[in-house]
């Protein structure tokens, strides 16, 4: 089955920095992936959505200077938390879909990120 | 605003019974329908999903639709302490490039 790949697992960082988070279809290529955060007992936020080759569409409310998207290449996304600083502190997830249809939703093993 | 709603529970069932699970969603012309399993800390994963009005067996896990009434339900049989985690309820909406949204999320722990 298609499985996506996203590294790290884990993260602690310190306030003021920069954290980049990978994002790889190992077996498929993903024309769209979907970044989430997930804070502590809540759901699924989407953040934002990526296409390959063009810019992200940001949810309203996230911030696109501070959360960096790029979707160079059909088979990897990466999501950069600039700045960061504690209360981005969260569960980042990406989600890749192979094409179209109505299933074909595969999460990578999300990120959890500490900023100290 | 296009909503997904489960009961945060927990909902506590004994070993072998059966679990059900509900969500209501606010957007009529929903497409697509997910139930996913979270365990803590770990990603979700799919369990079911479910297009049509009616009845979806997979297994252990029966997915009811009723579009009419906005609800979808997930129905867990012969119910083991492995299935405890936390099920989230996914919709697909029309013309939003399919974005999924998801519901808050129905504890569920099964107890020896």
């Amino acid at each position: 089955g298609a499985v996506v790949s996203q590294h790290p697992s884990r993260v602690i960082c310190k306030s003021g920095t920069s954290v980049k988070i990978e994002c790889r279809s190992l077996d498929f290529q993903a024309t769209t992936m979907f970044w989430y955060r997930q804070f502590p007992k809540k759901s699924l936020m989407l953040m934002a959505t990526s296409n390959e080759g063009s810019k992200a569409t940001y949810e309203q409310g996230v911030e696109k200077d501070k959360f960096l998207i790029n979707h160079a290449s059909l088979t990897l996304s990466t999501l950069t938390v600039t700045s960061a600083h504690p209360e981005d502190s969260s569960f980042y997830i990406c989600s890749a879909r192979s094409g179209q249809g109505a299933g074909g939703y595969t999460f990578g093993s999300g990120t959890r990120l500490t900023v100290v | 605003q296009k909503e997904v709603e489960q009961n945060s529970g927990p909902l506590s069932v004994p070993e072998g019974a059966i679990a059900s699970l509900n969500c209501t969603y606010s957007d009529r012309v929903s497409q697509s329908f997910f139930w996913y399993r979270q365990y803590s800390g770990k990603s979700p994963e799919l369990i079911m999903s479910i297009y049509s009005n009616g009845d979806k067996e997979d297994g252990r896990f029966t997915a009811q639709l009723n579009k009419a009434s906005q609800y979808v339900s997930l129905l867990i049989r012969d119910s083991q302490p492995s299935d405890s985690a936390t099920y989230l309820c996914a919709v697909k909406h029309t013309g939003t490039a399919s974005k999924l949204t998801f519901g808050t999320g129905t504890r569920l722990q099964v107890t020896l």
